[in-house]
C-alpha cells in the first residue's frame, strides 16, 4: 500500500530551465510534507516542507505547492543547476513517522 | 558541523550472524528515528525514541530487531539471525519536537 506516489523515476532537465517535481498522496490525515534530496552515499537531505494548512512555501529557488483536494505536491526548482543532480523523496507525515515516496532521479543538463 | 554519525558505514556479514549498528544523533535533538531502504524505495520507518523512551515501533521490526537508547544520546540498532532480506540500507535520524528530521550517511548493510 504505497500512501505516497512519486509517478516519474527519473526527469531530465536543461540547466537554468524549471524543473517540476510530482508527487501523489492517498492518506488525508497527512498533515505535513516535506522534499528530501539525496546525492549518492549519503543520507537523504531537508529541502523544503509545508504544514497541510498552507498551499505554498518558497525558500530561495525551490517552492512547494500543496493542493490538498487533488491529494497532490509538487517542487519546483528555477533555475535549475547542474548541483540539483540528485534523487528527491517526497514524504508525507501524521505524527513523527515520515512515510516516503520511491524517489524521482532529476538529472541537470549543462 | 557535528551532523548524525553512523557506525559503521558498511557491514557485510553471514546469513545467521548477528549485527549491531550505532547511531549519533546531533546533540540538542531528543528525538532519534530508524528508517531503512531497499534499492528502488523510499526509506521506510522502524522506529523512533523521544530521550530513552521507545514510543512507536513499525510492524516491519520483526522480532529478530531490537533497537534502543539508554541515555537519551546515542542509539544502536541490532538485527539477530541476519537474513538476506535485511540486506539494506539502515538510515538514523534526529530532530527536535516537531522540527524537520536530519538524517545521517546510513551504514550499507549486505547479508551473503
Amino acid at each position: 500500500d504505497q500512501q505516497v506516489k512519486q509517478n516519474s523515476p527519473s526527469l531530465s532537465v536543461q540547466e537554468g530551465r524549471i524543473s517540476i517535481l510530482n508527487c501523489d498522496y492517498t492518506n488525508s490525515m497527512f498533515d505535513y510534507f516535506l522534499w528530501y534530496k539525496k546525492y549518492p552515499a549519503e543520507g537523504p537531505t531537508f529541502l523544503i516542507s509545508i504544514s497541510s494548512i498552507k498551499d505554498k512555501n518558497e525558500d530561495g529557488r525551490f517552492t512547494v505547492f500543496l493542493n490538498k483536494s487533488a491529494k497532490h505536491l509538487s517542487l519546483h526548482i528555477v533555475p535549475s543547476q547542474p548541483g540539483d543532480s540528485a534523487v528527491y523523496f517526497c514524504a508525507a507525515s501524521v505524527g513523527e513517522k515520515l512515510t516516503f515516496g520511491t524517489g524521482t532521479r532529476l538529472t541537470i543538463i549543462p | 558541523d557535528t551532523g548524525v554519525s553512523q557506525d559503521p558505514r558498511h557491514k557485510i556479514t553471514k546469513r545467521g550472524q548477528n549485527v549491531t549498528f550505532r547511531c549519533d544523533p546531533i546533540s540538542e535533538h531528543n528525538r532519534l528515528y530508524w528508517y531503512r531502504q531497499t534499492l528502488g524505495q523510499g526509506p521506510e520507518f522502524l522506529t523512533y525514541f523521544q530521550n530513552e523512551a521507545q514510543l512507536e515501533k513499525s510492524r516491519l521490526l520483526s522480532d529478530r530487531f531490537s533497537a534502543e537508547r539508554p541515555k537519551g544520546s546515542f542509539s544502536t540498532l541490532e538485527i539477530q539471525r541476519t537474513e538476506q532480506g535485511d540486506s539494506a540500507m539502515y538510515l538514523c535520524a534526529s530532530s527536535h519536537p516537531a522540527g524537520e528530521q536530519f538524517f545521517g550517511p546510513g551504514t550499507r548493510l549486505t547479508v551473503l
